[in-house]
Formats: structure tokens, C-alpha cells, sequence
């Protein structure tokens, strides 16, 4: 039971670049999500999802987009890299329908990630 | 705007003493959940404690427990004979009607030896 994982770890782009990052959970959690950290701050909801085939936008979605073919699987698509996007990216997941309901979220350990 | 605060940027702690930190919150939601969660140097997220909104008694985790106080709005933690490796970011969340987090910016504690 891997738990919330997430691919790369590290990565740097150039401006304009575009990558994936992917998230995974065996947790069998309906709802996904993605956040960004930056220095000295909490954490901000980019997207989230709440179950297979929907996505939902947080409170800072721009120059980001989603996807969730998969209840396990949850990507965030980033089309033309910006250094302001320079930042520390976690998935989280929560809620086993089997399990009765809790909202506690588990986190990925994190993808760091430099715009140049 | 329905938000998390933590008065305390940081603190310093000797070690094997209780320490608090404090959280209020912002809310107009008749359910919610109240979290702690824990960021080391290395960077994971750790989840620690949950606290429920219709709960009647505090939340105990070990040396973990949250002061739940609803009418005043806060969820203080309390850690209880502090360790060297409790050093790290501490950040308070509460659960919104879409099961989504709200994040305070987080206390730094360090625990002196």
C-alpha cells in the first residue's frame, strides 16, 4: 500500500515548456486533489476532482489543467510554463466510499518545480 | 472571506515541555472538519489529528490533542513532553461544504534541546 504518490520529484523547466505531473493513490479515493506551496505559505487548491471523469477548479487554476480518466489517477497539465509557477506542487486524496465517510486528505510527497 | 488564522509565525519550545498552537477559523458552515497536519524540513505533508464539528469530546492522538472550543472558533493543538523531531511547520485546515481544505500559513515550532 504505496498510499499517494507522485511523479517526477524534481523538475525544471524553461518558460513556455510544458509538462505533466502525475499523482497517483491506491487508497480507492473518490476525490483527488492539487495544491501548490509556496515560501512561507499554506497550501492553495489549483483543481480538484470528486470522482472518475470530473474536475473541478480551486481558488488558483489559472495555467493549469486536469484530468481524471482514471479513479486512481489524477494529472496536472501545465501548457506554457511560467516562472511564477515555480513552486511545490502536492496531490492529496480522500474519502474510501467502503470506509463510511471522512475528509481527512493524504498527501503525496511533493513535486518541486522550477520555471526558468 | 471564510479563513484560517494562526497568530503564531513561530516558536521556540524546550524540549519535553507541552507547547499550543493556535488556530481560529472562519466559518458560516453548519458541518465542517478541523485538521493539523505537519510539514518537516523534508517536505511531506503528515497528517495528524481530525476534529469533527458535532464531536462532543476534544481529539486525542497520542501526544497529540486539539483544544476544540466551537463558540470561539478555534482549534488549538496542544503537543504534549515535546521532542527534537517535532521540530517543523505546523498548519491548521478546515474542511468546507465541498470537501474542500482552507490552510492557515502555518506556525514554525523549533524545539531547543
Amino acid at each position: 500500500n504505496a498510499g499517494v504518490t507522485q511523479t517526477p520529484k524534481f523538475r525544471v523547466l524553461k518558460t513556455g515548456q510544458s509538462m505533466t505531473l502525475l499523482c497517483a493513490q491506491d487508497m480507492n479515493h473518490e476525490y483527488m486533489y492539487w495544491y501548490r506551496q509556496d515560501p512561507g505559505m499554506g497550501l492553495r487548491l489549483i483543481h480538484y476532482s470528486v470522482g472518475e471523469g470530473t474536475t473541478a477548479k480551486g481558488e488558483v487554476p489559472d495555467g493549469y489543467n486536469v484530468s481524471r480518466l482514471k479513479k486512481q489517477n489524477f494529472l496536472l497539465g501545465l501548457e506554457s510554463a511560467a516562472p511564477s509557477q515555480t513552486s511545490v506542487y502536492f496531490c492529496a486524496s480522500s474519502y474510501d466510499p467502503s470506509g463510511g465517510f471522512t475528509d481527512t486528505q493524504y498527501f503525496g510527497p511533493g513535486t518541486r518545480l522550477t520555471v526558468l | 472571506a471564510q479563513k484560517i488564522t494562526q497568530t503564531q509565525p513561530g516558536m521556540f519550545v524546550q524540549e519535553k515541555e507541552a507547547v499550543t498552537l493556535d488556530c481560529t477559523y472562519d466559518t458560516s458552515d453548519p458541518s465542517y472538519g478541523l485538521f493539523w497536519y505537519k510539514q518537516p524540513s523534508s517536505g511531506e505533508m503528515i497528517f495528524l489529528i481530525y476534529q469533527g464539528s458535532y464531536d462532543q469530546q476534544n481529539a486525542t492522538e497520542g501526544r497529540y490533542s486539539l483544544n476544540f472550543q466551537k463558540a470561539r472558533k478555534s482549534a488549538n493543538l496542544v503537543i504534549s513532553a515535546s521532542q527534537l523531531g517535532d521540530s517543523a511547520m505546523y498548519f491548521c485546515a478546515r474542511s468546507n461544504s465541498n470537501y474542500q481544505l482552507i490552510w492557515g500559513a502555518g506556525t514554525k515550532l523549533i524545539i531547543k534541546p
